[in-house]
Order: structure tokens, then C-alpha cells, then sequence
């Protein structure tokens, strides 16, 4: 199947910086990704959509100031959480489609992010 | 809006049948799939159904009914490195097909 991976895997970080993550389409090219967050025993959840070329789409209660996304070519998907705090420690995974109407989403690894 | 219900857990032994039921309420359903996730791992996609009916993947079936909102996973010849939770997913069309998941269902498999 397809492939998509994420840089950095593990991050650990200070209160207060920035933390850039990186979501690539190794094998396809992604004209949609997704981004989810996860807190410990609970279920994925939506943060938003990335279309190339346009501005992401944000679920409600995700602050998009907060939360920057670019996805600017058709293999590289980025989420900046910018003056991270302890409670954005969580693991952040995307996924990518090939199309808007793919059947299938590919996820990446994930990346653990503590903010101490 | 969408929402998702399926069992919080289930306690199988090795070589059962289980079966994960999920029910759903969306108003631009394109597909329901189901993925499996380990401890400290990411999502890997079981099945999709996109029309009604069962599909079948080795040890792995998925059933869906679009009438009922309705569709589940079935997991045969249970065994121990089954156990994991396993999360039935919406394909909305609203919004760009995003992929709406429901709470997780933990399954354990016991010898």
C-alpha cells in the first residue's frame, strides 16, 4: 500500500517554542490531507483538512492561530503548533488521500509531542 | 453533525469469533471503515465498505448496512496479537470526505 511518513517521530519541548511536523506522501501524490490528535485511551480526533494549494479547513474548537498548516505541494503536508503548552502534548498523526473521493485514507506513524 | 457508537470493549479468548458493532449518524455518508490500533502506534486501515454487504479479508470481515446506519467487524480465529482497539470511521463527503472515527472499541484476547 501507499506509504506516508512523518518527521519528527518524538519531540520533546519547552513551554512556549514552536514545533513543526512533517507529513510526507512518499509514493503518491496527496491532493488531501488530514490531520488528527489523540490523547492517551481515547479515539482520534479530526483537527483538519489540507487541500494542496489552499488554506486547511478547521474543525470547530481547533484554533487555526494556533494550529498552522501548509500544504503546499502535492507530497508534503506541515502542522506548526506554535507557543506549544502542556496540554498540546499529544500524538498528532495525519493521513493523505489521493483524491477527494479516495476509498482509502493512509496514515503516517504519528508524531509524540510532550511540551514540558 | 456525526456521531459514532460502538462498545467501549470486548473480552474474547484465543481462536473465538468477535464481533464489533458500530452504528452511525452522519448526513453525507460515503463509507465506513474500520482500522486497528496498537499501543503507541498509528492507525492501519482493516476494511471499507462503501456499499452494503460483507467483505471479507482473511481472518477480517466487514458487514455494512446503509439502511440500518449499521455495520461490523468480525474478527475470526481470534489470536493473542488481535487484541488492540479497533475504530469504525465515517467517510463524510460534507467538508471533503474527511474521515469522522468513533470512540474506539478495546478488544482483549485471552489465552
Amino acid at each position: 500500500g501507499a506509504v506516508v511518513s512523518q518527521h519528527p517521530s518524538r519531540v520533546i519541548c519547552k513551554s512556549g517554542t514552536s514545533v513543526k511536523i512533517e507529513c510526507r506522501s512518499l509514493d503518491f501524490q496527496a491532493t488531501t490531507m488530514f490531520w488528527y490528535r489523540q490523547f492517551p485511551k481515547q479515539s482520534l480526533m479530526l483537527m483538519a483538512t489540507s487541500n494542496e494549494g489552499s488554506k486547511a479547513t478547521y474543525e470547530q474548537g481547533v484554533e487555526k492561530d494556533k494550529f498552522l498548516i501548509n500544504h503546499a505541494s502535492l507530497t508534503l503536508s506541515t502542522l506548526t503548533v506554535t507557543s506549544a503548552h502542556p496540554e498540546d502534548s499529544s500524538f498528532y498523526i495525519c493521513s493523505a488521500a489521493a483524491g477527494t473521493s479516495a476509498d482509502t485514507q493512509y496514515f503516517g506513524p504519528g508524531t509524540r509531542l510532550t511540551v514540558l | 453533525g456525526q456521531s459514532l457508537e460502538q462498545p467501549s470493549e470486548v473480552t474474547a479468548v484465543e481462536g473465538a469469533i468477535v464481533q464489533i458493532n458500530c452504528t452511525y449518524q452522519t448526513s453525507g455518508f460515503y463509507g465506513l471503515s474500520w482500522y486497528q490500533q496498537h499501543d503507541g502506534g498509528a492507525p492501519t486501515f482493516l476494511s471499507y465498505n462503501g456499499l452494503d454487504g460483507l467483505e471479507e479479508t482473511g481472518r477480517f470481515s466487514s458487514f455494512l448496512s446503509r439502511s440500518d446506519s449499521y455495520g461490523y467487524l468480525l474478527l475470526q480465529e481470534l489470536q493473542m496479537k488481535d487484541s488492540a482497539s479497533y475504530f469504525c470511521a465515517v467517510r463524510d463527503r460534507t467538508g471533503g470526505f474527511k474521515t469522522i472515527f468513533g470512540a474506539g472499541t478495546r478488544l482483549f484476547v485471552k489465552a
